[in-house]
């Protein structure tokens, strides 16, 4: 069974443009997560999704935008962006999107900003 | 609310010699702690979880982890290091409240490198 899948997988942009990055979860999860990962650092927590309702928002600016569509797939948009942004962006996912369930990662997007 | 600390966020070992990562966490309720690891350029795989069932889990690997509620610790263990183990490792704890869903707090990391 196919993992998490997450595209593009690598892209450059240039400050002030936008940005949208793509996740798929696992066959059958409904919950999907995006986390920011800065180089260096653990992943930090953005968005989660499930059902296709925010579920929770980590401490990032309104910028920062996501939705989920009925097959459960993600997006993931940042407007304006700010040479900060440049990280490596995962999406994960999990069964029903409980603190419970162990949540599964893509290999990432990696998003650099010049 | 729910943390964890990586404390060393660089650790060397020799090729078939113990490794220890350790990691402290802060929780409010019974946590659930979770350990993943990050090969370079790449996401992050579970190596272990803890979900109250037992103290002592067994990963994959080769990997171990034992929860100590007493010294709020869940420290990663492998009794043999190999070449292969080299990566970045994540201690994770996910927030049970209710209504919060399931963010997962993580760690800064800890650099592993096995010296052949």
């Amino acid at each position: 069974d196919a993992g998490v899948t997450q595209s593009p997988t690598h892209l450059i942009k240039t400050r002030g443009q936008q940005v949208t990055l793509r996740c798929s979860p696992i066959s059958g999860h409904k919950s999907v997560s995006w986390y920011q990962q800065v180089l260096g650092q653990g992943p930090q927590f953005i968005f989660q999704y499930y059902e296709k309702e925010e579920r929770g928002r980590g401490n990032f600016p309104d910028r920062f935008s996501a939705r989920q569509f009925p097959n459960y797939s993600s997006e993931l948009n940042v407007n304006a962006l700010l040479l900060g942004d440049s990280a490596l962006y995962l999406c994960a996912s999990s069964s029903d999107g409980t603190g419970f369930r162990t949540i599964y990662f893509g290999e990432g997007s990696w998003l650099t900003v010049v | 609310a729910q943390s964890v600390t990586q404390l060393g966020s660089h650790v060397s070992v020799s090729e078939g010699a113990l490794v220890l990562l350790r990691c402290n966490y802060s929780s409010s309720v019974p946590p659930y702690l979770f350990w993943y690891v990050q090969y370079p350029n790449q996401g992050l795989q579970l190596l272990l979880k803890y979900t109250s069932a037992a103290t002592l889990v067994k990963g994959i690997n080769g990997f171990e982890a034992e929860f100590k509620k007493s010294e709020t610790s869940f420290h990663l263990t492998k009794p043999s290091a190999h070449m292969s183990d080299a990566a970045e490792y994540f201690c994770a704890v996910s927030d049970l409240g209710a209504n919060t869903g399931n963010q997962f707090y993580f760690g800064t990391g800890t650099s592993l490198t096995v010296i052949p």
